[in-house]
């Protein structure tokens, strides 16, 4: 596609339920990020994919988020139990690679927990 | 510990004016300096990307600096138009994807 896409781009769940946000990155990037924005503040790193592979998790707040990247393209951010603290804007962003490259985001999926 | 700061927080202009966004990074090990424009509820858009042995790249109205012996950065932005209304964030980074973002300068052009 053109750019990052995301969606959806505005998720509104009950405390406690699960919730799955996609993004599909620009064709041919290789690498693909997510990130946490809250209110305020700047986007913080969760995860990294090279591939098919996580690269580097090490920003994952606990074991109720989870990512995939299963055929190295899409990715799905997996969130189990929701909390109210989880309500942010969840960016992704693909880059094609190799440093520095410039990563592109998408808009963002707006979660908020109720 | 990594961290971004950025100064000021928020800004107000006038629409013709010149303008300066400041950031300090503590990045080890550094790669590089990207500057982002963020839109009220939009993704961040690249503005630039420097490595330490640049001290200056310029996109259209937007020049950014780096010193990378001070560890500071500053992003000018000539002639402003009502569309640099929007966030501005310094992000260091010290590989291909640790980005450590500041929480941006708020930045508003009246007319």
């Amino acid at each position: 596609g053109a750019g990052v896409s995301q969606t959806p781009s505005n998720k509104v769940t009950e405390k406690g339920k699960y919730v799955e946000l996609r993004c599909d990155p620009i064709s041919g990037h290789t690498a693909l990020y997510w990130y946490r924005q809250s209110l305020g503040q700047g986007p913080e790193f969760l995860i990294y994919f090279q591939g098919t592979g996580a690269a580097d998790d090490s920003g994952l707040p606990n074991d109720r988020f989870f990512a995939v990247r299963p055929e190295g393209s899409v990715s799905t951010l997996k969130i189990q139990r929701t909390e109210r603290g989880d309500s942010a804007v969840y960016l992704c962003a693909s880059s094609p690679g190799g440093p520095p490259t410039e990563a592109f985001f998408g808009q963002g999926t707006r979660l908020t927990v109720v | 510990k990594n961290q971004v700061e950025q100064s000021p927080q928020s800004l107000i202009i006038l629409e013709g004016k010149n303008c300066t966004l400041q950031c300090n990074y503590t990045v080890s090990p550094f790669s590089n300096l990207r500057w982002y424009k963020q839109d009220t509820g939009r993704g961040p858009v690249s503005l630039t990307i420097m490595t330490f042995s640049e001290n200056t790249k310029s996109n259209g109205r937007y020049t950014a600096t780096l010193d990378a012996d001070t560890k500071q950065s500053s992003l000018h932005i000539t002639a402003s138009q009502l569309s640099d209304s929007a966030s501005y964030i310094c992000v260091g980074s010290s590989g291909t994807y640790k980005y450590i973002f500041g929480t941006g300068t708020r930045l508003k052009v009246l007319a």
